[in-house]
């Protein structure tokens, strides 16, 4: 059962580059999203989607898109990279986007470390 | 607007004694309330939650945490530190919708 997987796990870009986050689940999930972590500021969230074809944006969304045509995948893209977005970055998956998020679970991937320099 | 504050940035304990991890929440509506831990260069993973029916709640590794309305707190607690429970935690309270707001993290350190 492979869960959240996101890939690649290291990643060193150069100012103004683009790349993408990729983030696959397999337990049918509704609800998908991306955090950053930064120390001392705990995670936060960047986008979110309640199913395939519905996004929108988190607390900190400056710089990032992302889009949802399948249940299972949900990339996260950096249109014009900058160092301010050197972070940690996690997907998390849920089952369930209207029902109390106390009733399921959230499963977080292992994360994507990301240096822009 | 919920929010959740760490009352420390880091704690540190000898093997074998208690641990106490602070947490204090607002929240305008009775919260979901989670432990998340997150071990060096490893995701996040679920210790206990909080979903409005017992006040003391027990998670995996021996934690418990009790939700307390009149003081805003849901601290997390073992009796007996182990070496691998060294790790960064995390308290956090659901928000409308299914998004969770993540307090900025505890570093526990466990000395032998």
């Amino acid at each position: 059962n492979a869960g959240v997987t996101q890939t690649p796990k290291f990643q060193v870009l150069k100012t103004g580059q683009s790349m993408t986050l990729q983030c696959a689940q397999d337990m049918n999930h509704e609800y998908m999203s991306w955090y950053r972590q930064d120390p001392g500021m705990g995670l936060r969230l960047i986008h979110y989607s309640v199913g395939a074809g519905i996004t929108d944006q988190g607390e900190v969304p400056n710089g990032y898109n992302v889009s949802r045509s399948t249940t299972e995948d949900f990339p996260l893209r950096l249109l014009s990279a900058a160092p301010s977005q050197t972070s940690v970055y996690f997907c998390a998956s849920s089952p369930s986007f209207i029902k109390a998020p106390s009733t399921y679970g959230y499963t977080f991937g292992s994360g994507t470390r990301l240096t822009v320099v | 607007a919920q929010s959740v504050t760490q009352l420390d940035s880091h704690v540190s304990v000898s093997e074998g004694t208690p641990v106490l991890l602070r947490c204090n929440y607002s929240s305008s509506y009775s919260p979901s309330l989670f432990w998340y831990v997150q071990h060096p260069n490893k995701g996040l993973q679920l210790l206990l939650k909080y979903t409005s029916a017992a006040t003391l709640v027990k998670g995996i590794n021996g934690f418990e945490a009790e939700f307390k309305k009149s003081e805003t707190s849901f601290h997390l607690t073992k009796p007996s530190a182990h070496m691998s429970d060294a790790a960064e935690y995390f308290c956090v309270v659901s928000r409308y919708g299914n998004k969770l707001v993540f307090g900025a993290g505890t570093i526990l350190r466990v000395k032998s």
